[in-house]
């Protein structure tokens, strides 16, 4: 099993769509999760940290699910400029250095 | 303006000749690291460091060496370049604040082996 696994899509949304991503993770231990979003084959930028208590930011709530090990991000009222590949990160418990990234999932928003 | 800088860009070079990708960064973080990207296989670090002079083994490190000699730079170095690290290159700097490790990555570097 990989330590973390989302499903690839592509995601493909009309404007103005919620979309809504989950994300898996096997280690137990860990801490510390965000979603990143990358842009076609750029750096990957820090979207949303996740905290226990879920949290949002204007359009984007994720949500940390500690007992089935999963968290996700609710994007609501798509737009245009979402479209790109949302990463799913997570720390290794006790290990700050050590994130690992899930493969991502690529989402297209059309008019 | 807060950044991470990388270079070359883009490199096409061939089997075996050693060569360096150079990573910078202003925002005096004590964290950085190197990560490639390779479809379907995701982000993978191939090396960290916490701080000058301490150096890690990510989880695909064979074939690259690193160094940090001052806090600002994290080169990493092919000494015999293969064709299976062609390869997409980030290089990212963080705080070492508990709890929240915020990566800033370059801009990233292509490097095609042939």
């Amino acid at each position: 099993r990989k330590e973390v696994e989302q499903d690839p899509g592509p995601f493909n949304v009309p404007e103005g769509a919620t979309v809504a991503f989950n994300c898996t993770y096997s280690n137990s231990a860990s801490q510390s999760f965000f979603w990143y979003r990358q842009d076609c084959r750029k750096e990957p930028k820090l979207l949303m940290s996740v905290y226990s208590s879920g949290n949002e930011d204007g359009r984007f709530t994720a949500q940390l699910n500690r007992a089935s090990q999963y968290i996700s991000l609710l994007i609501r009222d798509s737009k245009l400029s979402d479209s790109a590949t949302y990463l799913c990160v997570v720390n290794r418990g006790g290990t700050a250095s050590k994130l690992t990234f899930g493969t991502g999932t690529r989402l297209q928003v059309t008019l | 303006e807060a950044q991470v800088t990388q270079n070359p860009r883009y490199l096409i070079t061939v089997t075996g000749k050693k060569l360096t990708v150079t990573c910078s960064q202003n925002m005096n973080h004590e964290y950085m690291s190197w990560y490639r990207q390779d479809p379907g296989l995701g982000l993978r670090q191939i090396y960290y460091s916490m701080n000058v002079e301490v150096t890690d083994k990510g989880d695909v490190p064979e074939g690259y060496k690193v160094s940090r000699k001052e806090k600002r730079n994290f080169p990493l170095i092919l000494e015999s370049p293969s064709p299976n690290q062609t390869s997409l290159y980030f290089c990212a700097s963080s705080l070492l604040q508990s709890g929240l490790y915020e990566q800033y990555f370059g801009p990233g570097t292509r490097l095609t082996v042939t």
